[in-house]
């Protein structure tokens, strides 16, 4: 089956960073995704890591590894606004497309 | 970036009716397009995935037969919520996709029934 596993709750300072991080195991895959989603709204996208390695985007950055089946989401200097869900979601580019999400982590940010 | 507009983005309706839900890509053509739920404080669970001029394929434990999804065209599909009961009341959201690229959501739709 497919597992994608990330922390269910999260609670940080305004102006500290944190990390999410995300694990999967699936049977295949073709890039990892983040997600932002507000409640009541749908997702928004951060960034789609396709190769190995660090990609950087403004205060958002996000990591992968394949090999180790790893990722996460950095962000710094956190803002009350980055308060979210954030959602890790695989892209499974094989005979059946398809592109299933972790359970999401909601992110809380305080003064 | 690309515009999925999904519609209606609230809908109530009675008990035993049938609601559609349409999902159109506005600026490219998708040649997938997944169709999700979401319960509240839960993330989004994959319902089915459909291709352009095929039938959807769905995920274990969803009916095929009470949630109709028809994808006639690259730039549209339509979920369709067949009798629908009050614990199909969710959050549905549509999302697309042309080729490996990121996937493009629509603005959901709240579905009530009473």
């Amino acid at each position: 089956g497919q597992n994608i596993d990330q922390p269910t709750e999260m609670t940080a300072t305004e102006g500290a960073i944190v990390q999410i991080n995300c694990t999967y195991q699936t049977s295949g895959f073709n890039g990892l995704f983040w997600y932002q989603q507000h409640a009541g709204e749908a997702p928004t996208f951060l960034s789609y890591n396709v190769l190995d390695g660090l990609e950087e985007k403004g205060r958002f950055s996000s990591f992968l590894s394949r090999s180790k089946g790893y990722s996460y989401l950095l962000l710094k200097e956190l803002q009350m606004k980055d308060s979210a869900s954030y959602l890790c979601a695989v892209a499974l580019y094989s005979s059946a497309s398809k592109i299933i999400f972790g359970s999401g982590t909601r992110l809380s940010i305080r003064p | 970036g690309a515009v999925v507009s999904q519609h209606p983005s609230r809908v109530i309706c009675k008990s035993g009716t049938s609601v559609k839900i349409e999902c159109r890509s506005l600026d490219f053509q998708a040649t997938t397009m997944f169709w999700y739920r979401q319960f509240p404080k839960q993330s989004l669970m994959l319902m089915a995935t459909s291709n352009e001029g095929s039938k959807a394929t769905y995920e274990q434990g969803v009916e095929k037969d009470k949630f109709l999804i028809n994808h006639a065209s690259l730039t549209l599909s339509t979920l369709t919520v067949t009798s629908a009961h009050p614990e199909d009341s969710s959050f549905y959201i549509c999302s697309a996709i042309s080729g490996d690229t990121e996937a493009f959501f629509g603005q959901g739709t709240r579905l009530t029934v009473v």
